[in-house]
């Protein structure tokens, strides 16, 4: 059975610091990851997404993931965060279902 | 990329009603999905609205509860029938027009409540 674990509900760092969401997941095919932002009030924003092309996959607003088969890890990263990446991040696995993890809360300190 | 639209926004409804929740794609799309995002909480795959065909429902929800239409490539209908408080959550359209593994794309949402 497949599944994705988002190990942290809530992350709060200070602006100008790096991000890391972390991601999990577990298939017994070689899914598609994706991650999506949402912002408050806002829709669902595609930030990155992995196929089995390369395993560092680069987004939006200067995120990134890197794809590790052996860690079964698509842990999001960014170098320096700003203010307006506040907003609730979503690690997504698709291989014969499509599954949401439980989200990431990110909160950027001043 | 896909512009999708919903229809309503939000609504308030009374208990034992039905709502009809419509979503409308820029352009035509294969794979159209119904999600669920109560309070609080991730999303949830009601379904997959599939063109022409009853749509295939995901443990825990069944057609006589959320009947879903799609009489062509651009346009579904999601209904929530003999609502009670705990249907309150945001219903999302999505679509995908590249198959299953890739994106997909998502519409506004439409916040309900049920008093």
């Amino acid at each position: 059975a497949q599944s994705v674990t988002q190990l942290d509900s809530h992350v709060s760092v200070s602006e100008g610091t790096p991000v890391l969401l972390r991601c999990n997941y577990s298939s017994s095919y070689s899914p598609s990851l994706f991650w999506y932002v949402q912002h408050p009030n806002k829709g669902l924003q595609l930030l990155l997404k992995y196929t089995s092309a390369a395993t560092l996959v680069k987004g939006i607003n200067g995120f990134e993931a890197e794809f590790k088969k052996s860690e079964t890890s698509f842990h999001l990263t960014k170098p320096s965060a700003h203010m307006s990446d506040a907003a609730e991040y979503f690690c997504v696995i698709r291989d014969d279902k499509i599954i949401f993890g439980k989200g990431t809360r990110l909160h950027i300190l001043p | 990329s896909a512009v999708i639209s919903q229809k309503p926004s939000r609504d308030i409804c009374q208990r034992g009603t039905s709502l009809t929740i419509q979503c409308q794609v820029d352009s035509q799309v294969t794979m159209m999905f119904w999600y669920r995002q109560q309070p609080g909480q991730s999303l949830t795959l009601i379904a997959t609205a599939n063109q022409g065909s009853e749509a295939t429902y995901e443990s825990g929800f069944v057609i006589d509860k959320f009947p879903i239409s799609r009489p062509n490539l651009t346009f579904s209908t999601l209904t929530v029938s003999n609502m009670s408080p705990e249907d309150s959550s945001i219903y999302l359209c999505s679509v995908s027009d590249r198959g299953f593994y890739n994106e997909q794309f998502f519409g506004p949402g439409t916040r309900l409540t049920v008093l």
